[in-house]
């Protein structure tokens, strides 16, 4: 049973409109959020986090809005750039802190942006 | 600089032979991952570690082992390799278990082919 969820296999948008990339949860357990973004033919790198204990957490274009009750995150990025094309994946822990130490990552979308 | 590696990149073998793809990390984490990346099913666990001697499974560990005798190194084995395992692997490492950043650092990947 998928415990994070990216629903939205792919995403288009156009370069600096606003990307919205959406994650839901399942395990009420999840206190940490991180968000990854792959290249092809490379690695994931990782992106942007959130802690339960809040609900906002932004970094230059990026920024990850957590809603807890509904269990959902998302990632907006603005202005969107062709550069940002990526695979992002969404990731949740169990334990802030690193307490476990293991992601549970979703399945990821692929953001294109067109120019 | 500190950075993880993966050998080989690339590496094509024959069904029922045994295969061990490296992992090398210089960060000195603790914690050590390996994922398969599928498509459909994005980055699934297979095993982990969280220091020296110590090993886990994690969801698709079938077929799968690794050992830690060092803190640099976690060397993946297929034991008889599986057309199934067709994949690309990659390796991450985090800080200890308790950080407070479990943020997972990536190596390039590991292309592997089962004919």
């Amino acid at each position: 049973d998928q415990q994070v969820k990216q629903n939205s296999p792919s995403l288009s948008v156009q370069e600096g409109r606003i990307s919205i990339l959406n994650c839901d949860y399942t395990n009420s357990m999840f206190d940490y959020f991180l968000w990854y973004k792959k290249y092809p033919a490379e690695g994931p790198t990782f992106l942007i986090s959130i802690s339960s204990i809040k609900d906002k957490n932004e970094d230059g274009r990026f920024t990850v809005f957590l809603n807890k009750s509904a269990k959902h995150l998302s990632l907006h990025i603005v202005p969107s750039q062709p550069g940002d094309s990526a695979v992002y994946f969404c990731a949740a822990s169990v334990g802030y802190g690193g307490s476990q130490g293991n992601l549970i990552f979703g399945k990821g979308t692929k953001l294109s942006v067109k120019p | 600089d500190a950075e993880i590696t993966q050998s080989p990149r690339h590496k094509i073998t024959e069904t029922g032979r045994q295969v061990t793809l490296a992992c090398h990390q210089t960060w000195n984490h603790n914690n050590m991952f390996w994922y398969r990346q599928d498509l459909g099913h994005g980055l699934r666990l297979i095993h982990y570690s969280y220091g020296v001697q110590d090993t886990n499974k994690g969801e698709v560990s079938d077929g799968y082992s690794v050992s830690r005798s060092n803190t640099e190194d976690l060397p993946l084995t297929l034991e008889s390799a599986a057309s199934s395992q067709t994949s690309v692997y990659f390796c991450a490492s985090s800080l200890d278990r308790g950080s407070p950043i479990n943020e997972q650092f990536f190596g390039p990947g590991t292309r592997l082919t089962v004919l």
